[in-house]
């Protein structure tokens, strides 16, 4: 079993919907979730970053970590062609520097 | 703010040459810098730690005299890939962890530089 699972898709949704990324871990050792974006060909861009439980919203990303059940998601309001790319969840644990990542999920928004 | 740069973007090589890429943090100092590949539609791949002025720490498999790193300086690390083969093309990716501040724990990217090996 992975420490982090993430569907890698792909997922595909229409231009406007709500789209809703997830991630699962095993290990409950870990406080800081991250969300990136990767465009293809291009490096990764932190979109959120949240510490321990609870909601972060920016804008029309809210990312939600739920520590008891070890799942993670991210939210994409209003969707919109130009959020089409590779998501990808991070997360440490404390202390660490490595980060472990999900596989990353290809979501494409249809216009 | 936490700009990362990658220098070159793209670079093609004939196999037995070496090639360097150089990994730049623009508006802060970075303590710990990682060096990541990526293959095509597949998740990044760590490939070694760097902490300024100290030796790499490189992930199992990955062969230090084959990819030298050096972090010289707290906004500067290069990857060097010694005599390059073309199973080495891949995408390589740095990234760095602020030395300080609300974000200190994550890392930022840089673009990524594509290396081709003929």
């Amino acid at each position: 079993q992975k420490e982090v699972e993430q569907d890698p898709g792909p997922l595909s949704v229409p231009e406007g919907a709500i789209v809703s990324l997830n991630c699962t871990y095993s290990n409950s050792a870990f406080q800081y979730f991250m969300w990136y974006r990767q465009y293809s060909r291009k490096g990764p861009e932190l979109l959120m970053y949240t510490y321990s439980s609870g909601n972060k919203e920016d804008g029309r990303f809210t990312a939600q970590v739920d520590k008891s059940s070890k799942y993670i998601s991210l939210f994409i309001r209003d969707s919109q062609p130009s959020d089409s790319a590779t998501y990808l969840c991070a997360m440490k644990w404390q202390g660490a520097q490595k980060l472990v990542f999900g596989q990353g999920t290809r979501l494409t928004i249809n216009p | 703010g936490a700009v990362v740069s990658q220098h070159p973007s793209r670079v093609i090589c004939k196999s037995g040459t070496s090639v360097k890429i150089e990994c730049r943090s623009l508006d802060f100092q970075a303590t710990t810098m990682f060096w990541y590949r990526q293959f095509p539609k597949q998740s990044l791949m760590l490939m070694a730690t760097s902490n300024e002025g100290s030796k790499a720490t490189y992930e199992q498999g990955v062969e230090k005299d084959k990819f030298l790193i050096n972090h010289a300086s707290l906004t500067l690390s290069t990857l060097t890939v010694t005599s390059a083969h073309p199973e080495d093309s891949s995408f390589y990716i740095c990234s760095a962890r602020a030395f300080g501040g609300a974000f200190r724990e994550t890392q930022y990217f840089g673009p990524g530089t594509r290396l081709l090996v003929l």
